[in-house]
């Protein structure tokens, strides 16, 4: 299994141009989540899934558009980057047993500068 | 919501010696607990977790930490720290059965010879 895994793994932009980022599970997972890094900041959700079809905003969502066509694909967008959005996004899936929660699965990470 | 304090950013300890990250949570309830290391350049990888039952939990590579629910802690500790443990670490806390996740700003661990 490749377990999370994200493309591409670096990406310079200049402001205003957009693009998207690709995460693929093959674990069958329920739920994938989007985060971004920066120093100081910990790791900050972006906006996260908990089924096909389905998204919902998480704590710092402004600038960013997700989709979840496929159950294994998460793609985050940026429709006009800004500098701002420099950083190193992460994305990851976790599932669930009954009731229970799982720890969530992490890819290797896009580091993304716009300039 | 829930929070999560790691007061200690970057910390320096000697190989072989004992080593403590702190780690304080904010939520009404006893959580779901969590420790991830990432290593430079790479994602992150659970080193243990905390659900239920008993407070004191191993984890991979020597790790340990333990549940304190009257200090709202969840601190990691390894008794003898080895080069390769030089990596940031995270500790991180979700409501039980839900699975939105709030992180640590993280602590950067340094191991000198």
């Amino acid at each position: 299994n490749a377990g999370v895994t994200q493309t591409p793994k670096f990406r310079v932009l200049k402001t205003g141009q957009s693009m998207t980022l690709l995460c693929a599970q093959d674990m069958n997972h329920e739920y994938m989540y989007w985060y971004r890094q920066d120093p100081g900041m910990g790791l900050r959700l972006i906006h996260y899934s908990v089924g096909e079809g389905t998204t919902a905003k998480g704590e710092v969502p402004d600038g960013y558009n997700v989709s979840r066509l496929k159950k294994q694909n998460f793609l985050l967008g940026l429709e006009s980057a800004a500098p701002s959005q420099t950083s190193v996004y992460f994305c990851a899936s976790s599932y669930r047993q009954g009731a229970s929660y799982n720890e969530q699965f992490f890819g290797p990470g896009t580091r993304l500068t716009v300039l | 919501a829930q929070s999560v304090t790691q007061p200690d950013i970057h910390i320096t300890v000697s190989e072989g010696a004992s080593l403590e990250l702190r780690c304080n949570y904010s939520y009404g309830a006893t959580p779901y607990l969590f420790w991830y290391v990432q290593s430079p350049g790479q994602g992150l990888q659970l080193l243990l977790k905390y659900f239920s039952g008993d407070t004191l939990v191993q984890g991979i590579k020597g790790f340990e930490a333990e549940f304190k629910r009257s200090q709202s802690s969840f601190n990691l500790r390894k008794p003898s720290v080895h080069w390769s443990d030089a990596a940031e670490y995270f500790c991180a806390v979700a409501p039980g059965g839900y699975q939105k996740v709030t992180f640590g700003i993280g602590t950067k661990l340094q191991v000198i010879p």
